[in-house]
């Protein structure tokens, strides 16, 4: 069945970074885009944008164009979301979704982010 | 960006109650391929998000039948015929006929 899987937990100080992953199963990677969404805690979602899993090429919503990075391991079927130079506001739980036939078909079950000094 | 307008923000329901929730874009989700890319999902309370209907009306495989979607251009619709214990948590509409995708604020759909 198809999974998307994603890593653990992360407790960062400011201006850290980290790298969270996504590990998709039960179908083929690169026949499907990979979206990123942050939801803040209580809040709504917010959409970061989306890489083209055949390609590598990143699309990023204006708000998440500065210290954010999609990429890719193709051969592990794992997309990556980077945060360089965290802040208190990059405290927030990170989807990855599947950008399927129809969008959003799949989720990752969430990696919460926590910021503090 | 596209901005979705959902309303109620907050919805109490009994079990078995009909409801319907308006999510309003301020701009035509009609794309140029005729298809309109309006989305439902839901959060239940500690998971993620669920794809419940796509393109307006389609209901996603193994989404229960009483879920419904209606609407066009601007304005759509959610409705639950019949809640049940399991629908309870918030409901988001999104859109990707204009980049970037962008969400509704949500609404929570609680117990009476």
């Amino acid at each position: 069945q198809i999974q998307l899987v994603q890593s653990g937990p992360e407790l960062k100080k400011p201006g850290e970074s980290l790298k969270i992953s996504c590990k998709a199963s039960g179908y083929t990677f690169t026949d499907y885009a990979m979206q990123w969404v942050k939801q803040a805690p209580g809040k709504g979602l917010q959409y970061m944008g989306w890489i083209n899993t055949q390609t590598g090429k990143p699309t990023y919503a204006d708000d998440f164009k500065e210290r954010f990075v999609f990429s890719l391991e193709t051969s592990a079927s794992t997309a990556y979301l980077q945060i360089n130079n965290l802040k208190n506001e990059d405290t927030a739980t990170y989807f990855c979704a599947r950008s399927g036939v129809p969008d959003f078909d799949y989720w990752g079950q969430g990696v919460m982010v926590t910021v503090s000094s | 960006d596209v901005v979705l307008t959902q309303t109620p923000p907050t919805l109490s329901a009994t079990i078995g109650q009909s409801v319907s929730i308006s999510c309003r874009s301020s701009q035509s989700l009609l794309d140029s391929d005729g298809d309109t890319y309006l989305n439902w999902l839901l959060q239940r309370p500690g998971q993620s998000p669920q794809l419940l209907i796509y393109s307006v009306s389609n209901l996603e495989s193994g989404v229960p039948n009483r879920f419904s979607g209606s609407g066009s251009e601007t304005d759509f619709t959610l409705k639950i015929s019949g809640v049940e214990a399991e629908d309870l948590g918030v409901y988001y509409c999104m859109q990707a006929t204009h980049a970037p995708d962008t969400f509704g604020a949500g609404t929570k759909l609680e117990l009476k």
